[in-house]
């Protein structure tokens, strides 16, 4: 069956450091995976897309790679600060008439002032 | 402002008792969805819609109708609630092209069954 991964503890970082959020999936051949952020209690809220034939795309401090051979995406924060704490949300979506996005559970990211 | 309307951000009801929950989005989008999302478990897709008059099963549909009779409208039925319902659910919408922009959600309906 379709597997999505990502740390299931919580990732504490410093203040200022990159924070990097790893996402693995297995049984899956995803036409594009996106990264989304959500906060307690709240809807999520798309961050980055990125489709199977790209391997990085960069918005802002915001970094995705794409690795359909090792079957991860690496999503990176930069200068990272106390309000980028949040749950960080990946997705993989086959594309075309198929089922739309499934969610990985989440990891909690907490930036340490 | 482009967004994802639902309705209503709480609800408490009793068992068996049929209700609504509705989602409005403003964008012309063709693809809605909807969501539940639980503790350990993440967000888990319900049904989804590709256009008007076309809706199809998701991962966990049992308990659950739908209806897409206008673009903007999606809502969600829960015909005879039970407790294991009690979840909090999430609409969602986008382009047809899912892979062009990335999903907007709504705010979300928090639902006890007692």
């Amino acid at each position: 069956s379709q597997k999505i991964e990502q740390n299931s503890e919580a990732l504490n970082i410093q203040e200022g450091k990159t924070a990097t959020l790893t996402c693995n999936y297995t049984n899956y051949s995803p036409a594009y995976l996106q990264w989304y952020r959500q906060d307690p209690g709240r809807g999520p809220v798309f961050l980055l897309l990125i489709r199977e034939n790209e391997k990085e795309k960069r918005k802002e401090r915001l970094k995705v790679t794409f690795d359909t051979t090792l079957k991860q995406s690496l999503f990176h924060i930069t200068a990272s600060q106390p309000a980028d704490s949040a749950t960080y949300l990946c997705a993989l979506d086959a594309g075309g008439g198929a089922d739309g996005l499934t969610f990985g559970k989440g990891t909690h990211l907490i930036i340490q002032p | 402002e482009a967004q994802v309307t639902q309705n209503p951000r709480y609800l408490i009801t009793v068992t068996g008792k049929k209700l609504t929950v509705t989602c409005s989005q403003n964008m012309n989008h063709e693809y809605m969805s909807w969501y539940r999302q639980d503790p350990g478990l993440g967000l888990r897709q319900i049904y989804y819609s590709m256009n008007v008059e076309v809706t199809d099963k998701g991962d966990v549909p049992e308990g659950y109708k739908v209806s897409r009779k206008e673009k903007r409208n999606f809502p969600l039925i829960l015909e005879s609630p039970s407790p294991n319902q009690t979840s909090l659910y999430f609409c969602a919408s986008s382009l047809r092209d899912r892979g062009l922009k990335g999903y907007t959600f709504g705010s979300g309906t928090r639902l006890t069954v007692v």
